[in-house]
């Protein structure tokens, strides 16, 4: 089956780093979307990795290593308003989105 | 419009009634997608469309159908509604022709069914 993993909560500091996994195995590979997700919001994009390495968007930054199928990302000078859930998807063999459940994370001053 | 719109917010239920969500979206993305969140699981993609005229099934698609009549328009009916049925549902939209294709999201239906 398909499957991507995160941890379900996080805590971190305002001001500092904080890093979020996500491991998967799918049924094919075609791309790692990264997206944020206020209470009782939608989810926006953040980020998008198909190739190996990071890549960094301002205070956001996304890493892919597709032979471990592992991605994390990054979050520096963290702001209250970073506190959402953080979403995980790959784009599988069919090129649809398999989600995982989210990563919640809190920011404490 | 700018984007992906959802209708109704919010609606109440009672079980066996047939009900009918809105998306419409004004970027004409060729694919849109229904999708499901639930507390603790990932979206489940429910039902999409790659083109106008085109329909494909989700991961969850039992209980649901949807119609492509036109690029803009997407809705999602649920014919005889259950319990098991309440959630947050959200229409997405993409332009899947080239790119990132990532999706653009509404700001989503919460069902509840009685």
């Amino acid at each position: 089956g398909q499957n991507i993993d995160q941890p379900t909560e996080m805590t971190a500091t305002e001001g500092a780093i904080v890093q979020i996994n996500c491991t998967y195995q799918t049924s094919g590979f075609n791309g790692l979307f990264w997206y944020q997700q206020h209470a009782g919001e939608a989810p926006t994009f953040l980020s998008y990795n198909v190739l190996d390495g990071l890549e960094e968007k301002g205070r956001f930054s996304s890493f892919l290593s597709r032979s471990k199928g592992y991605s994390y990302l990054l979050l520096k000078e963290l702001q209250m308003k970073d506190s959402a859930s953080y979403l995980c998807a790959v784009k599988d063999s069919n090129y649809q989105l398999i989600w995982g459940a989210g990563t919640k994370l809190i920011i404490k001053p | 419009i700018a984007g992906i719109t959802q209708a109704p917010t919010s609606q109440i239920l009672a079980a066996g009634r047939r009900m009918t969500l809105r998306c419409t979206q004004d970027m004409r993305h060729n694919a849109m997608y229904w999708y499901r969140q639930d507390l603790g699981l990932g979206l489940r993609l429910i039902h999409y469309s790659n083109t106008a005229g085109t329909t494909g099934k989700g991961e969850v698609p039992d209980g649901y159908s949807v119609s492509r009549a036109n690029t803009d328009d997407f809705p999602l009916t649920l014919a005889s509604a259950v319990p098991s049925q309440t959630s947050v549902y959200f229409c997405a939209s993409s332009d899947s022709r080239g790119g990132v294709n990532e999706q653009f999201f509404g700001p989503g239906t919460r069902l509840t069914v009685l």
